[in-house]
């Protein structure tokens, strides 16, 4: 089935340790994208790749990084967790990043919690 | 600054009709979207809109008015499993998506 897997689904982390989570799409998308979710808050961009090889910075980039090998995979790194980065963590795919119509496929999502 | 806003939390009855707005204020406008979550789930697609007007789709219908910066989300004949968040996302000039905070949308039999 085409799509984007995330993982891992859930995760429980100590502060101050590093994580990576996965994403991987199927669906030769150009565009990838990260995204945090947070009870009464909106989908926040933390980081975009608008074709491989190349990165951006969201709304949020601050404590996390991202590259972009490869059209398929995009990952997401905390280089040192703090419990502010509690959340749910959804990665994203589209065509095309400039475009109108840019409708957006998402993961199933990666809920972090830190400790 | 960039802003979108929809209201937090609507209830009505299976078999009603029921409308969620948004009103959202963004650096020039390149199309409004509306996406569908059901609780722990991921966001999936329902509708876009760039043009003034009405679009159909099915039970779904989305309305969008540029000039007063306000989109509606319209469902028909509410079925339980439309219980979900509904939010709604503005693209502003530079393909930058701004998104709502979600209006959770509860039915009852």
């Amino acid at each position: 089935i085409a799509g984007i897997t995330q993982a891992p689904t859930s995760q429980i982390l100590a502060a101050g340790r590093r994580m990576t989570l996965r994403c991987t799409q199927d669906m030769r998308h150009n565009a990838m994208y990260w995204y945090r979710q947070d009870l009464g808050l909106g989908l926040r961009l933390i980081h975009y790749s608008n074709t491989a090889g190349t990165t951006g910075k969201g709304e949020v980039p601050d404590g996390y990084s991202v590259s972009r090998a490869n059209t398929d995979d995009f990952p997401l790194t905390l280089a040192s967790a703090v419990p502010s980065q509690t959340s749910v963590y959804f990665c994203a795919s589209s065509d095309s990043r400039h475009s109108g119509a840019n409708v957006l496929t998402f993961g199933a999502g990666s809920r972090l919690t830190v400790l | 600054g960039q802003n979108i806003d929809q209201p937090t939390e609507m209830t009505a009855t299976e078999g009603a009709i029921v409308q969620i707005n948004c009103t959202y204020q963004t650096s020039g406008f390149n199309g409004l979207f509306w996406y569908q979550q059901h609780a722990g789930e991921a966001p999936t697609f329902l509708s876009y809109n760039v043009l003034d007007g009405l679009e159909e789709k099915g039970r779904f219908s989305s309305f969008l008015s540029r000039s007063k910066g306000y989109s509606y989300l319209l469902l028909k004949e509410l079925q339980m499993k439309d219980s979900a968040s509904y939010l709604c996302a503005a693209m502003d000039s530079n393909y930058q998506l701004i998104w709502g905070a979600g209006t959770k949308l509860i039915i009852k039999p």
